[in-house]
Parts: structure tokens; C-alpha cells; sequence
């Protein structure tokens, strides 16, 4: 019964892969989005979907794809890897009208 | 563009020792504030959220204020307890309900010495 559950829960990969990070939530939220905790914990926003639209998409390298098949997922397809993308990537969700989000437990990138 | 400023640490107390760590912001509006705490290798769990100027925000023995005067929002706990190590974010929204991501701080590491 996991509100926002991310997949795999580790990735380790060489540089140059092409890798896919899957979040699901079941608390019925409209919006989700796609943050990334650097190496000194410092935690910032990538996108936002708002009923699977775009509405957010930050200073990110055009590498980084995120994709909303349905309102309920939000996955984050990363092209040719490099050892910077090295991170924890967090999902989370929140309703439209509210603002508090609700977190995933997070992928561990790391790059070789 | 807004922004929030907290104290880096890492902060180390006793047992049963008061903590306080202290959260600043900078916003175009009224922000909601919220602190967040990730225990070590898990996600971000909401804290406490306070949504206007003066609201106290609490939960498990922590407190915070808003206090829109001196914008600020720092946390305390009376009492720390060795389950109470971990990072402590504070962050803000500005989006009103919004699809904005939150503006977090830099983190706050807790380390509580039994």
C-alpha cells in the first residue's frame, strides 16, 4: 500500500547507457514531478506533469525524458548517461489545489 | 526567485537535549512552509507545514513557526531522541496549489549521541 513507489531502488550503469526509472503513486494525485539530490543532499526540481502535461521542465539537458502515460505514472528515461547524472532521484505527487507532495524513497543513480 | 537559507551543520546534541534548527526564506509571496526529514537511505517524509504567517506547524514533539516579520520558520524539539538523527530540509511553495516544484535549503544533518 506504498503512496509513491519508485523503481529499481539502485541503478548502476556504465557512462554512454540509456536507462528508465519508473514512479507510480496510488494516492490519486494529478500532478507529479521529478526531483534530483546531488551528492551533497541538496535536492532540486527537474519537471512537473500536471494530468500528464508538461508544466515544469527546468535547466535540464535535453538527455533527461520524462514521460506520463496516465496520471497515476511518471517515468524519467535518461539517454546517454554521463558520470554527473551520478545522483538520488526523487518522484513525487501532490494534488492540484494543495501543495504539500508526497515523495518516493528515491533511485540511487550511480554512473561508472 | 525565491530561496531558502538553513543552518548546514552537522548538528550533534546529547539525548534529551532542545534542538533548533534554524530555517530562512526569501519569496515573491506568501509561501506555505513545510520541513521535510530523510532518515538515513529512505525518501522524504513530510515533517510539519505551516500555510500562513503566525501557524504552528507540529508533529512527533517537533514545532515550528511562521513568522512572516523576520521570515523565518525554524524548527525545535524539546527533547531529542537518538531515533531523531537524519537530514532535515526545509522548503517552501509559493505555487498556491500549483504544479511549481518546492524550493528546499541545503539540508540540515542531525547526529543525536545517545
Amino acid at each position: 500500500d506504498t503512496a509513491v513507489s519508485q523503481t529499481p531502488k539502485y541503478l548502476v550503469t556504465q557512462m554512454g547507457n540509456d536507462k528508465s526509472i519508473k514512479c507510480e503513486q496510488n494516492l490519486g494525485h494529478d500532478t507529479m514531478y521529478w526531483y534530483k539530490q546531488d551528492s551533497k543532499k541538496f535536492l532540486k526540481i527537474m519537471f512537473s506533469y500536471n494530468n500528464k502535461e508538461l508544466i515544469i521542465n527546468e535547466t535540464v539537458p535535453n538527455r533527461f525524458s520524462p514521460k506520463s502515460p496516465d496520471k497515476a505514472h511518471l517515468n524519467l528515461h535518461i539517454n546517454s548517461l554521463e558520470l554527473g547524472d551520478s545522483a538520488v532521484y526523487f518522484c513525487a505527487s501532490s494534488q492540484q489545489g494543495e501543495e504539500t507532495q508526497y515523495f518516493g524513497p528515491g533511485t540511487r543513480l550511480l554512473v561508472l | 526567485g525565491n530561496s531558502v537559507t538553513q543552518m548546514e551543520g552537522p548538528v550533534t546534541l546529547s539525548e534529551e537535549a532542545f534542538l533548533t534548527i534554524n530555517c530562512t526564506y526569501t519569496a515573491t509571496g506568501y509561501p506555505s512552509l513545510f520541513w521535510y526529514v530523510q532518515y538515513p537511505g529512505e525518501g522524504l517524509q513530510l515533517l510539519l507545514k505551516a500555510t500562513k504567517a503566525d501557524d504552528k506547524g507540529s508533529n512527533k514533539g517537533f514545532e515550528a513557526t511562521y513568522r512572516k516579520e523576520t521570515t523565518s520558520f525554524h524548527l525545535e524539539k524539546g527533547s531529542v531522541q537518538v531515533s531523531d538523527s537524519a537530514v532535515y530540509f526545509c522548503a517552501l511553495s509559493d505555487s498556491g496549489g500549483g504544479a511549481d516544484g518546492l524550493t528546499f535549503g541545503k539540508g540540515t544533518h542531525l547526529i543525536i549521541q545517545p
